[in-house]
């Protein structure tokens, strides 16, 4: 069953501490994407990648990090350094030929207390 | 940054009817998407008009691109309570191939 997960779907963190949210594709798409969204907000995008080992800053990259090591694979990291990091985070891969159509994950709600 | 604007926000019709939501951007693109989410979930990908295609359908779907007024539309025709979602247009900017951005979306809720 092919498609996309994020885990875990919601996660609970004390302010200062770091988070990893996992993201796993088994789609072989070879471009991938981390989205931040805010309550009653579109999507804006952290991080991307479009090959292994190899990463390019969205629009709202500070306070976050990523790595590529696999293809499969593209956790991102919401740093302490992150201001406001209590948000709904979405996962996308796309295939090379598709138009950059999208494919997205399930979510994850990380609340920062 | 948010290139496109969905209008309107919020969208409240009755089953049978038809939806219409229209979708504004800034720069010259590539391609315009659209896409919905189900509340607190993914987004799921609807549709995709190049910026050399006037029109498109797909089912009930109906999608036209004015790229002279740099807006879109997506029609829903014979609405059914299970499209209540909220939907999202982005669009491949040129010289962007990769990146897509998104406007703010329309909530639409379908009631019986």
């Amino acid at each position: 069953d092919g498609g996309i997960t994020q885990s875990p779907k919601y996660l609970f963190r004390k302010e200062g501490q770091n988070v990893t949210l996992s993201c796993e594709q088994n789609l072989n798409h070879d471009a991938m994407y981390w989205y931040r969204q805010d309550p009653g907000q579109g999507l804006r995008l952290i991080y991307y990648s479009q090959i292994v080992n190899d990463f390019q800053k969205g629009d709202i990259a500070e306070g976050y990090s990523v790595s590529r090591e696999k293809k499969e694979s593209f956790p991102l990291t919401v740093t302490s350094a992150q201001k406001n990091p209590t948000a709904f985070y979405l996962c996308a891969s796309s295939p090379r030929d598709r138009g950059n159509e999208q494919f997205f994950g399930p979510g994850t709600r990380l609340t920062v207390l | 940054s948010q290139q496109g604007e969905e209008d309107p926000q919020a969208l409240s019709i009755q089953e049978g009817e038809n939806a219409t939501m229209n979708c504004s951007y800034k720069t010259s693109i590539n391609n315009l998407q659209w896409y919905r989410q189900n509340s607190g979930r993914g987004l799921v990908h609807l549709i995709l008009i190049r910026s050399n295609e006037r029109e498109k359908h797909s089912g009930r779907l109906r999608v036209t691109l004015d790229t002279s007024k740099k807006s879109s539309s997506l029609l829903i025709t014979a609405s059914r309570a299970a499209d209540t979602a909220s939907y999202f247009c982005a669009t491949i900017n040129t010289g962007t191939a990769s990146k897509l951005t998104f406007g703010t979306g329309t909530r639409l809720q379908v009631t019986l």
